[in-house]
C-alpha cells in the first residue's frame, strides 16, 4: 500500500462544474496535510492546507480532512479551463528519523470549456 | 523575498558523466528536499535535510547519488557515473518546518537533467 494515494485521473469536468479530488493516506498519527497544483513543465505550488477535521474554504477551493478515515479532500468549485493541471496531495509522516512530508502521484484534471 | 532557486536550469550530459545540481533555500528554513519527478510522473523523494540532524537519505535511489547541505544552506545534489534513466526534473524545496504543524514547502524552479 502506498503511503499516500490519488486517483491518477484524468478527471474530466466541464467548465463551471464542481472537480472533487480525493487522497487516502495510510500515517493515521499524520496531522497535516497538504494541495499543490502543477501546471505542465512547472514546479508544485501550495494551493491550501489543513490540519483539523471538517472543511477548509479558500475561494473556490474547499478542503475536507477526516482523520478517522484517513482521507483528504479538495473540491474544485466552478471549475475554470486554467483549473487544468495535476493537483498533489501531500501528508507528512510520522517517522522515526523525522517527520517527512510524503507526496500523491497525482491527480491529473481536465476542465473543459 | 527571494524564492527557492536552482541551477542549472538544464543541463545536458553524456553517460557515464558526473553531474551536480545546486539548490539555494529560502533563507531561514531548517528543512531542505530533493526530488526527482519523471516524465508525466509523481514527485519522487531522494533526500531530506532538517537543520543539524543527519539527512535522511531513504530515498536515493543507488549510491551514485549523493547530497550534502553546506552551513545549513545551499545543498548540492550529484550523481555520479550518470545513467539514461537519471533523465528527469531534479525539484528542490525548503521549508520553515516547525515541529508537528508544517510551514508551506516552497519549491524551486527545477533542473532538467538529459542523459544522452
Amino acid at each position: 500500500q502506498k503511503e499516500v494515494e490519488q486517483n491518477s485521473g484524468p478527471l474530466s469536468v466541464p467548465e463551471g462544474a464542481i472537480a472533487s479530488l480525493n487522497c487516502t493516506y495510510s500515517d493515521r498519527g499524520s496531522q497535516s496535510f497538504f494541495w499543490y497544483r502543477q501546471y505542465s513543465g512547472k514546479s508544485p505550488e501550495l494551493i491550501m492546507s489543513i490540519y483539523s477535521n471538517g472543511d477548509k474554504e479558500d475561494g473556490r477551493f474547499t478542503a475536507q480532512l477526516n482523520k478517522a478515515s484517513q482521507y483528504v479532500s479538495l473540491l474544485i468549485r466552478d471549475s475554470q479551463p486554467s483549473d487544468s493541471a495535476t493537483y498533489l496531495c501531500a501528508v507528512v509522516m510520522i517517522k522515526a528519523a523525522g517527520n517527512k512530508l510524503t507526496f500523491g502521484g497525482g491527480t491529473r484534471v481536465l476542465v473543459k470549456p | 523575498g527571494a524564492g527557492v532557486s536552482q541551477s542549472p536550469s538544464n543541463k545536458v550530459t553524456e553517460k557515464g558523466k558526473d553531474v551536480e545540481l545546486r539548490c539555494d533555500p529560502i533563507s531561514g528554513h531548517t528543512a531542505l528536499y530533493w526530488y526527482r519527478q519523471s516524465l508525466g510522473q509523481g514527485l519522487e523523494f531522494l533526500i531530506y535535510f532538517q537543520g543539524n540532524s543527519a539527512p535522511d537519505k531513504s530515498g536515493l535511489p543507488s549510491d551514485r547519488f549523493s547530497a550534502e547541505r553546506t552551513g545549513g544552506s545551499v545543498s548540492t545534489l550529484t550523481i555520479q557515473r550518470t545513467q539514461q534513466e537519471d533523465s528527469a526534473v531534479y525539484l528542490c524545496a525548503s521549508s520553515l518546518a516547525r515541529g508537528q504543524m508544517w510551514e508551506t514547502q516552497y519549491f524551486g524552479p527545477g533542473t532538467r537533467l538529459l542523459v544522452l
